[in-house]
């Protein structure tokens, strides 16, 4: 149980495109999801915290703007880079909290696989 | 803000040594701590989760250790394997189930 899953796994873009990526909790619900951002050999960096039917909260430096969240329903949440430039090239990495395991689950995350976005 | 460390950065060890790797964080009131390990290029893989209220949790080989009050963490690592070898990584997890990332012990074992 408590699989995440990511689409696509690896994007290539021209410069000024859009990318979507889509977080699916597979095997429970998620009221949060979170979108974090990992630069080559760096730490994982949280970018926004996505609640289902409400605004994402995003961290500061972090442009909403440029970074859209939409969390629809309870298994899907999604990230688009907007007007993508080889800055934005990076390796995203989405997770979900089991919102009904309760405390017995120590609000513990799930993470999926990550998505590579090379931005030419 | 949270600050999460972890020393070293990279470790090279021979076949059946066991592992020691640290973390430290900056604030103590924390919900939990996780550590995960990463392959190249990939996702992250949780391998244990210690509840602020605990000292340490054990999983097979692993075992981490949790000292809130000095704000630190060690993994063990017993007998290690060349299938050992990825980065590891320290989450703090805040009472807003935010979590801060250290930046990762890249560990190699030899054969």
């Amino acid at each position: 149980g408590a699989v995440v899953s990511q689409h696509p796994s690896r994007v290539i873009c021209k410069s000024g495109t859009s990318v979507k990526i889509e977080c699916r909790s597979l095997d429970f619900q998620a009221t949060t999801m979170f979108w974090y951002r990992q630069f080559p050999k760096k730490s994982l960096m949280l970018m926004a915290t996505s609640n289902e039917g409400s605004k994402a909260t995003y961290e500061q430096g972090v442009e909403k703007d440029k970074f859209l969240i939409n969390h629809a329903s309870l298994t899907l949440s999604t990230l688009t880079v907007t007007s993508a430039h080889p800055e934005d090239s990076s390796f995203y990495i989405c997770s979900a909290r089991d919102a009904f395991r309760g405390l017995s689950s120590y609000n513990e995350q799930f993470f999926g696989p990550g998505t590579r976005l090379t931005v030419l | 803000k949270q600050e999460v460390t972890q020393i070293p950065a990279a470790l090279s060890v021979p076949e059946g040594e066991n592992l020691v790797l640290n973390c430290s964080f900056t604030d103590s009131a924390i919900y939990n701590l996780q550590w995960f390990r990463q392959d190249p290029g990939k996702g992250l893989t949780s391998l244990l989760l210690i509840q602020s209220s605990q000292r340490e949790q054990t999983s097979g080989r692993l075992n981490a250790s949790l000292d809130k009050s000095s704000g630190r963490s060690t993994l063990y690592i017993a007998a290690s394997q060349p299938g050992d070898s990825a980065t590891y990584l320290c989450a703090v997890c805040s009472n807003d189930y935010k979590l801060s990332f250290g930046a990762g012990t890249t560990v190699t074992v030899r054969a």
